[in-house]
């Protein structure tokens, strides 16, 4: 079945710096991957769709990668702020949409 | 703006009761989630519903479980006889036909504690 990684130690990053997060898969490369973002006590909500032909996708500050190769996408967020401060999630997709989710990145934003 | 919303927030049981988890997807949405989330763990998929009927459904939703579109709006979710390990956050979410980016939105969660 399909595995998939994400950093699993939380990430302290100052304010303005850019907080970058590592999702690793094994197996089959999905069709595509979205990232969540995650809020203590919170359902997930969606940030960004890369689908696999495309090696880079860009929403304000978030910057996705998406390398098939190394099975492997990165997410950016550019002058990061504290209100950035959350859980991230990535998430292939498969079937009928279903999204098998990484356990997650903390992501610590000091200012 | 539009959003899914779950009742009841919080819900606390005795282990081998009936639990019925209640959602209200997105109005023009045609596809139906339920995820749980224990805590500390990740998010976890439990099926997807469309068209009146279950497309897909992983190993954790077993026959403990079941899904019903009773009306035009409600969507929910059903544990014959919880047990401890059910103890979890349940998501219901949703997703509209023809979206760009297949978003799937979220509602708060029903956080389910079976004693």
């Amino acid at each position: 079945s399909q595995k998939i990684e994400q950093n699993s130690e939380a990430l302290n990053i100052q304010e303005g710096k850019t907080a970058t997060l590592t999702c690793n898969y094994t197996n089959y490369s999905p069709a595509y991957l979205q990232w969540y973002r995650q809020d203590p006590g919170r359902g997930p909500v969606f940030l960004l769709l890369i689908r696999e032909n495309e090696k880079e996708k860009r929403k304000e500050r978030l910057k996705v990668t998406f390398d098939t190769t190394l099975k492997q996408s990165l997410f950016h967020i550019t002058a990061s702020q504290p209100a950035d401060s959350a859980t991230y999630l990535c998430a292939l997709v498969k079937g009928y949409s279903t999204l098998t989710f990484g356990k997650g990145t903390m992501l610590l934003v000091s200012p | 703006e539009p959003e899914v919303t779950q009742t009841p927030s919080h819900q606390v049981t005795q282990m081998g009761q009936e639990v019925i988890l209640r959602c209200v997807p997105i109005s023009n949405h045609l596809y139906f989630y339920w995820y749980r989330q224990i805590l500390g763990q990740k998010v976890e998929f439990l099926v997807s519903f469309y068209n009146n009927e279950i497309s897909e459904k992983s190993e954790i939703f077993d026959d403990q479980f079941s899904v019903e579109r009773p009306d035009g709006s409600n969507f929910t979710l059903k544990i014959r006889s919880t047990k401890l390990e059910d103890s979890a956050m349940y998501f219901c979410a949703s997703r509209g036909r023809g979206q760009a980016d297949n978003e799937q939105f979220f509602g708060p969660g029903t956080r389910l504690t079976v004693l």
